[in-house]
C-alpha cells in the first residue's frame, strides 16, 4: 500500500513569492490533515478535511494560506504570499475516519521543507 | 488549556539503558494520548497510544504510563538501542472528536549511543 506521498520535499522561495505544497493521501481515506513543524516547535494542526469539505481549519494562521482538496482526493496547501515565518516543516497526513477513533492510525506523509529567505 | 508540555528537549541514553520522555497538559477532557516517532527525512509514525482508564500500556520495550491525577504521561523505552535514536512527540486529542485533531508536544530528540 503506498502511503500518504507530499510534493516538493523541499522549497526554497523569496519572501512575497507564491507556493503550493502538494498532498496525496493513502487510497481511501476520507480524512486529511495538514499539519507544521516551526524549527523546534511542536508540530501545530492547521486544518481537517473529510473527503472534499474542510472540517475544521481552526489552526490556518491567517487568509495567506489558502487548502483545497477538489474531488476528494490530494490536497494542496497553497502561500500566497510567503513570508519568512512560514518557514518549516509542512505535513500531510490521513486516515480512514477520524483520526483518533478506536484502532485507527494516522499516517503521515515525509513532509515538505519551506524555507522562506 | 490546548497545550501539551514535553521533556526533556533532548536525551542522551547508552544502549541498554531506558529513556524516559515526559508530557504533561492541562486540559482534563483529553482522552486519547498517543506517542509518535520520527526519523530522519520522515514523517511522525503512531508508536503507542494510551486512553485515560487504564494507567498504563506496553508494547514490547515501549511503555507508557498514565497519572489522570497528575495530568501527565511518560513514554518507556526499555534496553533503548541505537535504532530507537528518533525525535518523539507526545500527543493529545479528544477521541470522540469528530476531527480527530492532535495537539502535539515539542518533540524529544533521543540519541542511544551503542
Amino acid at each position: 500500500e503506498a502511503g500518504v506521498t507530499q510534493f516538493p520535499s523541499h522549497s526554497v522561495i523569496e519572501k512575497g513569492q507564491t507556493v503550493t505544497l502538494r498532498c496525496d493521501p493513502i487510497s481511501g481515506h476520507d480524512n486529511l490533515y495538514w499539519y507544521r513543524r516551526v524549527m523546534g516547535k511542536e508540530i501545530k494542526f492547521l486544518l481537517h478535511f473529510v473527503k472534499e469539505s474542510k472540517q475544521d481549519e481552526s489552526g490556518m494562521p491567517n487568509n495567506r494560506f489558502l487548502a483545497e482538496r477538489t474531488g476528494g482526493t490530494y490536497s494542496t496547501l497553497k502561500v500566497q504570499p510567503a513570508e519568512l515565518e512560514d518557514s518549516g516543516v509542512y505535513f500531510c497526513a490521513s486516515s480512514r475516519i477520524r483520526a483518533t477513533a478506536t484502532n485507527e492510525k494516522l499516517f503521515f506523509g515525509s513532509g515538505t521543507q519551506l524555507s522562506v529567505l | 488549556q490546548q497545550q501539551v508540555k514535553q521533556s526533556p528537549q533532548s536525551l542522551i541514553v547508552q544502549k541498554g539503558g531506558i529513556s524516559i520522555i515526559n508530557c504533561a497538559y492541562e486540559n482534563t477532557a483529553f482522552d486519547y494520548f498517543p506517542w509518535y516517532q520520527q526519523f530522519p527525512g520522515k514523517g511522525p509514525a503512531l508508536l503507542i497510544a494510551i486512553r485515560p482508564d487504564v494507567s498504563e500500556k506496553k508494547e514490547g520495550r515501549f511503555t507508557i504510563s498514565f497519572n489522570k491525577s497528575a495530568k501527565q504521561f511518560s513514554l518507556h523505552i526499555m534496553d533503548s538501542q541505537p535504532g530507537d535514536s528518533a525525535t518523539y512527540f507526545c500527543a493529545a486529542s479528544f477521541a470522540h472528536n469528530q476531527g480527530g485533531k492532535l495537539i502535539f508536544g515539542q518533540g524529544t530528540e533521543l540519541s542511544v549511543k551503542p
